[in-house]
């Protein structure tokens, strides 16, 4: 069975660091065309994409949010860690990480991957508040 | 920044309706959309990938199309576990998702 769990502080101040973890079961992180990414819900809205880090250790960040985000894993202990600086009350919202799959076209007889999330975690809500 | 368009916002239906979602893209996506159905307090949850894949365990009464910039989720014989938001989203440039379409009875 796959599973995702995401844990984290659910309160945090605005100007700190956050760091979330995802634990996986039943997948491999290193897994050929497997990739884990973050996804955010702020109370109400829509989903935002956040980043994603693919099996070959390829990392992938929101345009909008890029200089914010650090994703790093610990492949023994199936964790994928997402930090996210500098938070501000806009930050509040419900953090997912899912198991995301590809398919593969072949640009230039070069692979290229394209990641959709599959599985997803049962999210965890941070709230930046003073 | 692939823009996603969802319509409409809301739907209001009855069980037993067939309802088609639309999902618009700023430019061509391929067939590199899924389609999320989430329900209150709940992860969403993937339905529909490369357009029009479903999704393991997902019922036959949900089917997608659509190439290109449109594209469309369809329920068939809407059941009462259907009403929910229901989210595209493009993976072909980056990820982005739609705003979301709410289906209430």
């Amino acid at each position: 069975q796959i599973t995702l769990k995401e844990s984290g502080p659910s309160l945090v101040k605005p100007t700190q660091t956050l760091t979330l973890t995802c634990s996986v079961s039943g997948f491999s992180l290193v897994t050929d065309g497997v990739a884990v990414g973050w996804i955010r819900q702020p109370p109400g809205k829509a989903l935002e994409w956040l980043a994603l880090i693919s099996w070959n250790g390829n990392e992938e960040y929101s345009p909008s949010l890029r200089t914010k985000l650090t994703l790093t894993r610990d492949i023994s202990k199936n964790q994928v860690v997402l930090t996210m600086t500098n938070l501000d009350p806009a930050d509040t919202a419900t953090y997912y990480c899912a198991r995301s799959l590809s398919t593969v076209r072949y640009k230039w007889n070069r692979p290229t991957y394209y990641f959709y999330m599959d599985v997803w975690g049962r999210g965890t809500a941070v709230t930046v508040s003073s | 920044e692939i823009i996603l368009t969802q319509s409409p916002g809301t739907l209001s239906v009855s069980p037993g309706d067939r309802v088609s979602l639309s999902c618009r893209a700023s430019q061509s996506v391929y067939t590199n959309i899924a389609w999320y159905q989430q329900k209150p307090g709940q992860a969403p949850r993937l339905l529909i990938y490369g357009a029009s894949t479903r999704a393991t365990v997902i019922p036959a009464r949900f089917s997608g199309s659509g190439s290109g910039t449109e594209f469309t989720l369809t329920i068939n014989s809407l059941q009462s576990e259907d009403f929910a938001l229901y989210y595209c989203q493009q993976y072909e440039s980056g990820w982005t998702f739609g705003q979301g379409t709410k289906l209430e009875i």
